[in-house]
């Protein structure tokens, strides 16, 4: 088992720039959670999705995008990058994310310039 | 409204002393309590669920619905403790199960 992989790890990009940052697990898991992390302000939900064909909004969604096409892939879109989004994004899976909680990714280095 | 309290941005103590990470949340429902540890620049690890009433790497944490708490602890600090350390909630109430992170402890441990 990989776990949760996430590509790429670092990432420089422009102002104004898209660009998806990828996310997949093998473990089967139904729940799947974009975070990013930010120091001094802890880990803040993003997008998340309960199945496939399923997501919903989180605490920080503005300016990000997300599709569950398949169990397996949970990529993140940023439509038009801004310095805001400079962050460590994480990625998150869980079969049960009341008893068992989640497994989180390596994380995506994201610096906007 | 969901909370996640950890009122201690950094910890610093001497190896072998006890350590006490704090934890207080607010939750309308019942919630499941975590601790996650993030060791320099790697990804989260699970280390604690309140269900599972385990100990772990010699950490334990005690639920405390009076005083609504969850608060790490472990007698014997060691160096390779020193990493990032968050306290979660999940529940079937206002997180819609998923994890509401407070904004983490970094424990320091000297030698």
């Amino acid at each position: 088992n990989a776990g949760v992989t996430q590509t790429p790890k670092f990432q420089v990009l422009k102002t104004g720039q898209s660009m998806t940052l990828q996310c997949a697990q093998d473990m089967n898991h139904e729940y799947m959670s974009w975070y990013r992390q930010d120091p001094g302000m802890g880990l803040r939900l993003i997008h998340y999705s309960v199945g496939a064909g399923i997501t919903d909004q989180g605490e920080v969604p503005n300016g990000y995008n997300v599709s569950r096409s398949t169990t397996e892939d949970f990529p993140l879109r940023l439509l038009s990058a801004a310095p805001s989004q400079t962050s460590v994004y994480f990625c998150a899976s869980s079969r049960d994310r009341i008893n068992y909680g989640y497994t989180f990714g390596s994380g995506t280095r994201l610096t906007v310039v | 409204a969901q909370r996640v309290t950890q009122p201690e941005k950094l910890l610093s103590v001497f190896k072998g002393a006890p350590v006490e990470l704090k934890c207080n949340y607010s939750y309308s429902g019942s919630p499941e309590l975590f601790w996650y540890v993030q060791y320099s620049r790697q990804r989260l690890q699970l280390l604690l669920r309140h269900i599972s009433r385990e100990s772990i790497k010699g950490f334990t944490a005690d639920l405390n619905k009076g005083e609504t708490s969850f608060h790490l602890k472990k007698p014997f600090a060691q160096e390779e403790d020193s990493a990032m350390y968050y306290c979660a909630l999940s529940g079937y109430g206002g997180s819609q199960g998923n994890l509401i992170f407070g904004k983490g402890t970094k424990l320091s441990v000297k030698p």
